[in-house]
């Protein structure tokens, strides 16, 4: 079936290292979303990117959109304690019975101040 | 504007119960998609309302239902509870009058269903 992966799983930093997450669609995607889960919260969007190439900047988060736009990636520059969490790309995707938002498995993110 | 509410936030039931929960959309928003989250399958789509019509459906058993009620608040229902249904279930709304796949979804804080 339809498929959104994201890499890797999990990654520690050190606070001040930079962070990146890559996020690849099985199929051509309309749009795709971020969000960010904080431990025992619930996900919370952050950015929709629609165009091929499409760079969005977010303070010191940059969003990216593949020029073929089935792939995209979320850097972090200079983490902080605060970007601890589990960040998540999303997709739409047809599953036969209609389209949905699809996500992938995540990548959560642990910060060492 | 008030969040996504839904109750309750947390609930133990045992094998073979069933059990209900609740979601109140932000004002103005018709769309409410439902969601498990477990560690192990991540997120999963259950199912989408829009104007109280189940607009899509993931891939999930006939145990598992809902409905939408004509101010856009949604229940879904889960019968015959069974272990691996513990998760935490999310629901989020959407002011898309289209899909809410094209849309930002506010997610609520989750009901953790825990079946012992």
């Amino acid at each position: 079936g339809q498929q959104v992966m994201q890499i890797p799983q999990y990654q520690h930093v050190q606070e001040g290292e930079d962070f990146t997450t890559y996020c690849n669609s099985s199929t051509t995607l309309s749009n795709i979303q971020w969000y960010k889960q904080r431990p025992g919260g619930h996900p919370v969007f952050l950015i929709q990117l629609v165009k091929s190439g499409e760079v969005k900047k977010q303070k010191r988060l940059t969003f990216q959109f593949g020029e073929a736009k089935k792939n995209s990636s979320l850097h972090i520059t200079a983490t902080q304690t605060t970007d601890v969490g589990t960040y998540f790309c999303a997709g739409p995707m047809n599953n036969n019975a209609g389209n949905m938002l699809t996500f992938g498995g995540g990548t959560r993110l642990m910060v060492k101040p | 504007k008030a969040g996504v509410t839904q109750t309750p936030r947390y609930l133990i039931k045992t094998r073979g119960q069933q059990v209900t929960l609740s979601c109140s959309p932000i004002s103005g928003h018709r769309s409410v998609s439902w969601y498990q989250q477990t560690p192990g399958q991540g997120l999963q789509f259950l199912f989408e309302y829009f104007s109280e019509t189940q607009r899509n459906k993931g891939n999930f058993p006939g145990r598992f239902s809902g409905r939408q009620f004509s101010n856009s608040r949604s229940e879904m229902n889960v019968s015959t509870l069974e272990l691996g249904d513990s998760a935490l279930y999310l629901c989020a709304s959407s002011g898309a009058k289209g899909g809410s796949y094209n849309s930002p979804l506010h997610f609520g804080n989750g009901t953790r269903l825990t079946v012992t």
